[in-house]
């Protein structure tokens, strides 16, 4: 069965430079999320997309933009990179019925992002 | 606003015995969904169980369960018969009617199986 898939796999940054991390959701499943999950520490919220139009907003720096295309897949552009970026990020799709509790969230492997 | 709590750090099972990872949580809403998911060190997350919170019945998937007491905000997960594979990270996270579809993590249980 297909399933998330990101893209790059490992990235490393300098300082203030930008990144791009892409996420290529499940077939048919119309929400996106983002997480952070810095190390040793549990995912954190960034943002989410559903059917292309921001559905909710986390923990986000403003320095961090993201969309959803007309294809569902989504894109999560950094800039101005700091140290403190340093993490795992993942991607995240469901179905999204609003409001439902029992869609699970189905996960990529993740981008590990290193600043240097 | 919803809140995951996970007080086991780290925690250890012989092979072959049944352990339990403690959860419990907060939300003011009265729908909601809990869920486990497991995190080896290679970093991918990986769903386990899932329970809603009008089922009545306690979930259960494989050697998974899940053991909701609502009254307590607890949903504990037990894992029977452990195996050293079963090494890994378990967060338990949760999502509510109103929060949006997100979900909501907990700090996480590190799990070790020795022989």
């Amino acid at each position: 069965a297909a399933g998330v898939i990101q893209s790059p796999r490992h990235l490393i940054k300098e300082k203030r430079e930008t990144a791009t991390l892409k996420c290529y959701p499940i077939p048919r499943h119309d929400t996106v999320y983002w997480y952070q999950q810095g190390p040793g520490q549990d995912p954190q919220f960034l943002i989410s997309f559903y059917e292309k139009m921001q559905s909710d907003k986390g923990s986000i720096p403003d320095r961090f933009s993201a969309q959803q295309f007309s294809d569902y897949h989504s894109e999560l552009n950094m800039s101005s990179l700091e140290l403190g970026d340093s993490a795992l990020y993942f991607c995240a799709s469901s179905l999204g019925r609003q409001g439902s509790t029992n869609e699970k969230l189905f996960f990529g492997s993740g981008t590990q992002l290193s600043v240097l | 606003a919803q809140k995951i709590t996970q007080t086991q750090p780290g925690m250890f099972v012989q092979e072959k015995e049944a352990v339990t990872l403690d959860c419990t949580y907060d939300t003011s809403d009265q729908s909601y969904g809990l869920f486990w998911y497991k995190q080896p060190s290679s970093g991918e997350m990986i769903f386990l169980i899932y329970q809603g919170s009008y089922d009545e019945q306690n979930a259960t998937e494989g050697r998974y369960s899940l053991n909701f007491q609502k009254a307590r905000k607890s949903a504990n997960l037990v894992i029977s018969a452990s195996q050293l594979g079963d090494s890994a990270m378990y967060f338990c996270a949760m999502k509510g009617a109103r929060g949006g579809n997100k979900l909501t993590f907990g700090t996480g249980t590190q799990l070790k199986v020795e022989l």
